[in-house]
């Protein structure tokens, strides 16, 4: 089975800098991604990572370290926009299907 | 066009009806997804569709029947649901292999009521 997990909640500040960590154990690791989901909304994709190291796309920033089995977000140049929750997905290989299975999310409130 | 749509956007529905939430892309995606998303917690994967095929079912009840007409439609019946059933259900759909970085793009969500 998978296990992720991922801090509940977090707060930070307008302009700030925010990394929301993901640690996972799974088996069959087959890539990670990173979606946004605001309240009421459906998830929106974020980023991908499928070897270790940093990606960057804009304000956004993800790391992957297989061997330890973590991963994190980092948001830069918070926008109040931001507040949402993010969600890390593991995805696993099971007899040539690939699932994914989700974190429960962590809930970023960004204050002025 | 990067769109997955659903309707209804809102059901409610007594326990004895049979109603369809449907499902639809146009992005040439060939593996479509059910998730039920309980309030503040993450989407829980129901089934998946490969190719037109139904390739995962996570063990669930069979109130829930899963149809894929073709590669644009995805079609989720429900009958005898119960009040714990009341979500929100969302489809998502990608190309085959996630493991290639295909992300999922997920249409809004059926807000399911069952009374």
């Amino acid at each position: 089975g998978q296990n992720i997990d991922q801090p509940t909640e977090m707060t930070a500040t307008e302009g700030a800098i925010v990394q929301i960590n993901c640690t996972y154990q799974t088996s069959g690791f087959n890539g990670l991604f990173w979606y946004q989901q605001h309240a009421g909304e459906a998830p929106t994709f974020l980023s991908y990572n499928v070897l270790d190291g940093l990606e960057e796309k804009g304000r956004f920033s993800s790391f992957l370290s297989r061997s330890k089995g973590y991963s994190y977000l980092l948001l830069k140049e918070l926008q109040m926009k931001d507040s949402a929750s993010y969600l890390c997905a593991v995805i696993s290989s099971s007899g040539g299907s690939y699932i994914p299975t989700f974190g429960r999310g962590t809930s970023l409130i960004v204050h002025p | 066009d990067t769109e997955v749509t659903q309707t209804p956007k809102h059901l409610v529905m007594g326990m004895t009806n049979k109603k369809s939430l449907k499902c639809e892309q146009h992005m040439g995606h060939r593996a479509m997804y059910w998730y039920k998303q309980k309030a503040k917690k993450p989407p829980e994967l129901m089934f998946v569709y490969s190719y037109e095929k139904l390739s995962i079912n996570e063990s669930v009840p069979s109130r829930f029947s899963p149809e894929c007409p073709n590669s644009s439609l995805l079609n989720l019946h429900l009958h005898a649901l119960q009040p714990e059933d009341s979500a929100l259900y969302l489809c998502a759909s990608s190309q085959p292999g996630l493991a290639g970085g295909h992300e999922q793009y997920f249409g809004p969500g059926t807000r399911l009521t069952v009374t």
